[in-house]
């Protein structure tokens, strides 16, 4: 079964600077997508980026955007120019051929003004 | 409709009750899938569908939890005689099909077993 890891429960920030918010995974799988979903106190899951395994290049997002390591499988976050608003619970997911997708315990991103 | 909807948005009831949670998926959208995420935890999947089929249902805990979907569209979770382990926010998520992979979500259901 997959399996995805986020070692950093709580990570936090200054405005306007930069942060990267760690995942793994675990898989035999060689075809798949990864995600970095958002979760404010609102609840509403938000999806942040999302990089598909096949594409060599690095999924930007204005400013979010990922290191995907696939031999390491690993799939980090960063968050440039960090804002109030980004303050969070940040979720990285993995979906194979299960089609379901299997998140990571989340961390909780704090931005300090 | 514009997003996904979940009602109630809170419920509180008591151990040995029957809950029904509702989800209206965005409009078009073939797959739905349910999650469970309890306080400080992540989201553990219970079902998804395809359609009007459930091809994994893996992720139910007992057979007091059930799901169903109709017309491709609206989908209901029954928890049936309650316990005090099942409070926990339910989210309803749903994607143009499987094969997209990227899921949009409703506010979730939180659930409260007294």
């Amino acid at each position: 079964a997959q399996t995805v890891t986020q070692s950093q429960p709580e990570m936090s920030v200054q405005e306007a600077e930069t942060v990267t918010l760690s995942c793994t995974y675990d898989t035999s799988e060689s075809d798949y997508y990864l995600f970095w979903y958002k979760q404010p106190p609102s609840r509403q899951m938000i999806l942040v980026i999302r990089q598909e395994a096949y594409k060599q290049q690095n999924a930007t997002e204005n400013r979010f955007s990922v290191n995907f390591q696939k031999a390491a499988k690993s799939f980090s976050l960063k968050i440039s120019d960090s804002q109030l608003g980004d303050a969070a619970m940040y979720f990285c997911a993995y979906r194979g051929s299960n089609y379901k997708l299997t998140f990571g315990k989340g961390t909780l991103l704090t931005v300090n003004p | 409709g514009a997003g996904v909807s979940q009602s109630p948005s809170n419920k509180v009831t008591e151990k040995g009750k029957d809950v029904e949670l509702r989800c209206d998926p965005i409009s078009g959208h073939t797959a739905l899938y349910w999650y469970r995420q309890r306080l400080g935890q992540g989201l553990e999947f219970l079902i998804y569908f395809q359609g009007n089929s459930a091809p994994d249902k893996s992720g139910l805990p007992s057979d007091r939890f059930s799901a169903e979907r109709t017309g491709e569209s609206v989908s209901t979770l029954t928890i049936q005689r309650t316990q005090q382990e099942d409070s926990a926010v339910y989210l309803c998520a749903s994607s143009r099909s499987t094969y997209t992979g990227e899921l949009f979500f409703g506010e979730g259901s939180r659930l409260t077993v007294l």
